[in-house]
């Protein structure tokens, strides 16, 4: 049962492009979403979170976006850096429930 | 200083034995997970504890059993290993539970030959 989902395993672009990364969700419960990121041998680290009474959160060169009617998010990174090479995963979670729950992740590649 | 601390990072071991991972934070949390992550890359809540008392308990087989000795501490005690067991495993930490960022470890990659 794969709540959360992300469609593409893998991402690559330029570097100083911008990257955008979907995630898809099907409990309407969700009302707290977060995207963390993980480098090899790490265990995954918060970059960006956003409420459900939000449609956009910013910080520095990352936004998350969501939509509630398409049960959509995304997470957008502007400009992108070799360094945000990483696998980046997308979650959600409900307020009173301790079960988060997480995509597959999406391997992003900034080439320099 | 680590936040979220788990021993050992490899652990390689043979079928049918017994083997524990040990967590600790030190961030003064008090909720505290286990994750798996499988094959397919998926991170899948395993337990949760909230002050030493188990809140999520998810259909994983009863060979699987953590232990908090008090809130900064959950360790995962696996019996009878089975080459399916082969996996990383998470652990996490959260202020409180519900809504709330998780704090992970490194992750414990164990291998059942």
């Amino acid at each position: 049962d794969q709540q959360v989902k992300q469609n593409s395993p893998s991402l690559s672009v330029q570097e100083g492009r911008i990257s955008i990364l979907n995630c898809d969700y099907t409990n309407s419960m969700f009302d707290y979403f977060l995207w963390y990121k993980k480098y090899p041998a790490e265990g995954p680290t918060f970059l960006i979170s956003i409420s459900s009474i939000k449609d956009k959160n910013e910080d520095g060169r990352f936004t998350v976006f969501l939509n509630k009617s398409a049960k959509h998010l995304s997470l957008h990174i502007v400009p992108s850096q070799p360094g945000d090479s990483a696998v980046y995963f997308c979650a959600a979670s409900a307020t009173n429930n301790n079960d988060m729950r997480f995509g597959a992740g999406t391997r992003l590649t900034v080439k320099p | 200083d680590t936040a979220v601390s788990q021993t050992p990072k490899y652990l390689v071991t043979q079928m049918g034995n017994d083997k524990s991972i040990k967590c600790e934070q030190n961030l003064g949390h008090d909720t505290m997970y286990w994750y798996k992550q499988d094959s397919k890359k998926f991170l899948k809540i395993m337990f949760s504890y909230n002050n030493k008392e188990l809140i999520i308990n998810e259909t994983v087989p009863n060979r699987f059993s953590p232990k908090s000795p008090d809130k900064a501490h959950l360790n995962l005690h696996i019996n009878s290993l089975e080459l399916g067991d082969s996996a990383v495993y998470f652990c996490a930490s959260s202020l409180r539970t519900g809504g709330e960022v998780l704090f992970f470890g490194s992750g414990t990659q164990l291998s059942v030959l």
